[in-house]
């Protein structure tokens, strides 16, 4: 099964510092991963993806996030936190057994204090 | 959240009583998607369908029904034998293979 899970359910950081949001995965074959952002009451953003290629992804609002195949990784990065990254931010897989719907992880809550 | 709208964006209802969701685009996508987002959980995969009148049963499909008679529209509706259907559903859509999907506004839905 396509899995991919985020280790912890809080990250906090200040404003101008960088952050990073942690995603292992666990998928037979090439895997198709994605970082979503959700406000609350809203629907999910895209931010970025991996799906072959380069393993540092950049994506919408300055985000980043780099493939390591060795460690099962796609963490999620920022160079300088904004205050209004402050969201909950989703890991996913697409999972080709079920029509390429995508499988999330838990979801991970930033704080960016200012 | 452009192309997708999903209503009402509110939805009361009581214990017993069908509801139906709406999901409608305009981004010419052949899949649609429809989840449910609990506290803590993550998003769920409940149905699917990649083409006009074809639909598949996702993870948690026990409860729900879906249609997808155009390829604009792709309702579910939450059944009175959803035992906890109260949850913010999002209806997401997708060009097909492995790309990113696009996801509406989310309906929120309390069955009390």
């Amino acid at each position: 099964a396509q899995s991919v899970a985020q280790p912890e359910d809080q990250v906090n950081v200040a404003e101008g510092n960088p952050l990073t949001v942690k995603c292992t995965y666990s998928v037979s074959g090439n895997p198709y991963l994605f970082w979503y952002v959700q406000y609350p009451n809203r629907g999910l953003q895209f931010l970025l993806k991996y799906i072959t290629g380069d393993n540092l992804v950049k994506g919408s609002y300055g985000f980043e996030a780099e493939f390591n195949k060795s460690q099962t990784s796609f963490h999620l990065k920022k160079p300088s936190a904004l205050v209004s990254d402050s969201a909950l931010y989703f890991c996913a897989v697409r999972d080709i057994n079920s029509g390429y719907a995508l499988n999330f992880g838990k979801g991970t809550s930033l704080l960016v204090t200012p | 959240d452009g192309g997708i709208t999903q209503s009402p964006k509110y939805l009361f209802r009581k214990e017993g009583q069908n509801v139906t969701l709406s999901c409608e685009q305009n981004l010419n996508h052949d899949a649609m998607y429809w989840y449910r987002q609990d506290p803590g959980q993550g998003l769920r995969l409940i149905y699917y369908s990649q083409i006009v009148n074809d639909f598949q049963k996702g993870d948690i499909a026990e409860g729900y029904s879906v249609s997808r008679e155009k390829k604009e529209s792709f309702p579910l509706t939450v059944t009175s034998a959803q035992k906890n259907p109260t949850a913010f559903y999002l209806c997401a859509t997708a060009t097909g293979g492995p790309y990113e999907q696009y996801f509406g506004p989310g309906t929120r839905l309390t069955v009390t």
